[in-house]
């Protein structure tokens, strides 16, 4: 059973908020990602983060950032919603010499 | 470019029928190949995995083929229950440490009949 929490896991926000999809992993894992995932669509890379104060971009291009002050807790923010936001984020960690990856159930966002 | 392409988008499969979702990869150094089955409200998670150097992996209903020269692996699930409807993800990767992410296909959303 995977270990990891994302909050909320529904939100629907006005077009200019600031928001925030926390993440937190309980397992101690060194590496967390954040995914974008849309019907029929693949999931997309957005961010991800080796180790504490690591972070960088994914293949796909979002105007969220992320940080990682902490090795269990990996929030990603938004700094002014678009409904081009409005999507399924998905959070993800898995630890060191392990390729499996342990999800969270994600966060559905949509932006009016 | 996609790295990794899949098909069917969807497929219907009567209880206890052969469900089979391929999936197709461009970069010959991946090392790594997983499923991950989701669930509505959930995320994905884990099903299977191969790496290159074996044609065949097979844990309980469920079996990779891996074909390397044609760059292509699909999954089979054998004797498909109800309990199997989902979507489906391949992806490829690396797995050493030093890599960052995995590349995931479109996803096949199947449903098993009663």
């Amino acid at each position: 059973e995977a270990d990891i929490y994302q909050t909320p896991r529904y939100l629907v926000i006005g077009t200019g908020k600031k928001i925030t999809l926390e993440c937190s992993q309980t397992m101690g894992h060194d590496k967390m990602y954040w995914y974008q995932q849309d019907p029929g669509m693949e999931l997309h890379l957005i961010h991800y983060s080796y180790g504490v104060n690591s972070t960088e971009k994914g293949d796909l291009s979002s105007e969220s950032t992320v940080s990682r002050i902490r090795t269990e807790h990996f929030p990603l923010t938004l700094e002014s919603a678009r409904p081009s936001h409005t999507s399924q984020y998905l959070c993800a960690s898995r630890g060191y010499g392990n390729e499996k990856l342990f999800f969270g159930s994600g966060t559905q966002l949509s932006v009016l | 470019q996609q790295q990794v392409k899949q098909s069917p988008q969807s497929l219907i499969v009567q209880k206890g029928g052969i469900s089979i979702i391929n999936c197709a990869y461009e970069n010959t150094a991946f090392d790594y190949f997983p499923w991950y089955q989701q669930f509505p409200g959930k995320g994905p998670a884990l099903l299977i995995a191969i790496r290159p150097d074996v044609s065949e992996k097979k844990e309980g209903r469920f079996t990779i083929s891996f074909n390397k020269s044609a760059k292509q692996f699909s999954l089979h699930i054998m004797d498909s229950q109800p309990g199997d409807s989902a979507t489906y993800f391949c992806a490829a990767g690396f797995s050493s440490n030093t890599g960052n992410q995995f590349y995931f296909g479109t996803g096949t959303s199947l449903t098993v009949i009663p």
